[in-house]
């Protein structure tokens, strides 16, 4: 069965320095990787994904991801922090069933 | 393309009423998704669509929960009757099937059931 992890309910970091958001996954053949955020009283909006190609992956607002083959992980990175970075992370895998599983999410904390 | 459009935004109802919760997908995508959540149990997929047809319900909690898609631009979930565990905010996403794209979120509907 197809699963998405995300081992930390919530990262804290100061502002300016880097940040990491974990995240491990479970499917079956090639995976499709996603990292989404939502603001408070918001839907989720589209960070990044990785496909297919280069393992580190480039999105929005200067976050990147990479994806690890043998470590199944495909953790969200940022080099400087801004306060506004903070909300709720989730990292999703699509199978090939095209069923989109998302993680448990992971709250980020930036504090000035 | 406004995005995915659900509707109402909010719902109060009583236990035991019927809700209906709307969703409006992206125009072209052929892929709709139904997503539940709550601080207890996070996300949680429902069911999703493939050119209207239901592929996994197993997300479904139980038999009051219902959903269909009539055609590619309307696609309904039905609580009938409604209890105060359903209480959660509602998602709908879209998108193309196969993985390849983003699938795009509606900004849901939050549910109180009292």
């Amino acid at each position: 069965a197809q699963s998405v992890a995300q081992p930390e309910d919530q990262v804290n970091v100061a502002e300016g320095n880097p940040l990491t958001v974990k995240c491990t996954y479970s499917v079956s053949g090639n995976p499709y990787l996603f990292w989404y955020v939502q603001y408070p009283n918001r839907g989720l909006q589209f960070l990044l994904k990785y496909i297919t190609g280069d393992n580190l992956v480039k999105g929005s607002y200067g976050f990147e991801a990479e994806f690890n083959k043998s470590q199944t992980s495909f953790h969200l990175k940022k080099p400087s922090a801004l306060v506004s970075d903070s909300a709720l992370y989730f990292c999703a895998a699509y199978n090939a069933g095209n069923m989109l599983t998302f993680g448990g999410g992971t709250r980020l904390m930036v504090k000035p | 393309d406004a995005g995915v459009i659900q509707s109402p935004r909010h719902e109060v109802t009583e236990m035991g009423q019927e809700v209906t919760l709307r969703c409006k997908p992206i125009s072209g995508h052929n892929s709709l998704f139904w997503y539940r959540q709550t601080m207890m149990r996070g996300l949680e997929l429902l069911i999703y669509f493939n050119n209207n047809v239901p592929i996994d319900d197993s997300g479904m909690p139980e038999d009051r929960f219902s959903a269909k898609m009539p055609n590619a631009s309307f696609s309904t979930l039905k609580i009938q009757p409604s209890e105060p565990r359903d209480s959660a905010v509602y998602f709908c996403a879209s998108s193309f099937i196969g993985g390849h794209t983003e699938a795009f979120f509606g900004q849901g509907t939050r549910l109180t059931v009292v």
